[in-house]
């Protein structure tokens, strides 16, 4: 399979703790996304990486968000001290770094769960 | 007010008839424009890009109206497995790289 992958697919967590979601894009896709879905509503913009350089942050990445590419391939984000209202299904997407070129590529999401 | 509005329906079809949705945008600069599909907990998948001209792929037909900002989506001779939701994508280059999504228009098929 060599589509977006995500890991882990589900997470339960109480209220505090700290997770960490890991997503590997498309081979050779420079660009990298994350986006958050809440039931009835359309994916929101997270973040935005080219290679490694996150070059953008939606106003909704609050300070106890943080995503990391270090060596332009895979990506994580992490939230501290979870609290219920960041339950959601998380995605990861990628899109090749080509002019003109905006398609981006979904992978299965992390289904979160803060009880 | 949200980049991309779109009815959330649900729109509920018998097999074979033709169901057409519509979504506006707001941002008159908008670039780039898709329909992606996503089934219930699972990711959206890329439906169809939209061009001006307007483009057609077997069953579904997607056109693309600037002066008055809407995208619309029609699906002919529907079947069980168009059941889904239909999310209406803009894209604006000066926003960054970010796609903007409206809520989605759930569509049932049924026998």
């Amino acid at each position: 399979d060599t589509g977006v992958s995500q890991d882990p697919r589900h997470k339960i967590t109480k209220r505090g703790q700290n997770v960490t979601f890991r997503c590997d894009p498309i081979s050779e896709h420079n660009r990298l996304y994350w986006y958050r879905q809440t039931l009835g509503q359309g994916p929101e913009f997270l973040t935005y990486f080219q290679n490694e350089a996150q070059l953008e942050k939606s106003r909704l990445l609050s300070d106890r968000f943080s995503a990391e590419r270090p060596k332009g391939s895979f990506s994580t984000l992490e939230i501290q001290r979870t609290e219920q209202g960041d339950s959601a299904m998380y995605l990861c997407a990628s899109t090749p770094n080509e002019e003109g070129y905006y398609e981006q590529y979904f992978g299965p999401g992390t289904r979160l769960t803060v009880t | 007010r949200k980049e991309v509005e779109q009815d959330p329906g649900p729109f509920n079809v018998p097999e074979g008839a033709t169901v057409a949705f519509n979504c506006t945008y707001s941002n008159s600069a908008s670039q780039s424009f898709f329909w992606y599909r996503q089934d219930c907990r699972k990711e959206p998948k890329l439906l169809m890009s939209v061009y001006s001209s307007g483009n057609e792929d077997g069953r579904f037909t997607a056109q693309l109206n600037r002066a008055s900002q809407y995208i619309s989506l029609l699906i002919r001779d529907s079947k069980l497995s168009d059941s889904a939701t239909y999310l209406c994508v803009a894209y604006l280059s000066n926003s960054g790289y970010a796609l903007n999504f409206g809520k989605g228009t759930s569509l049932l098929v049924t026998p």
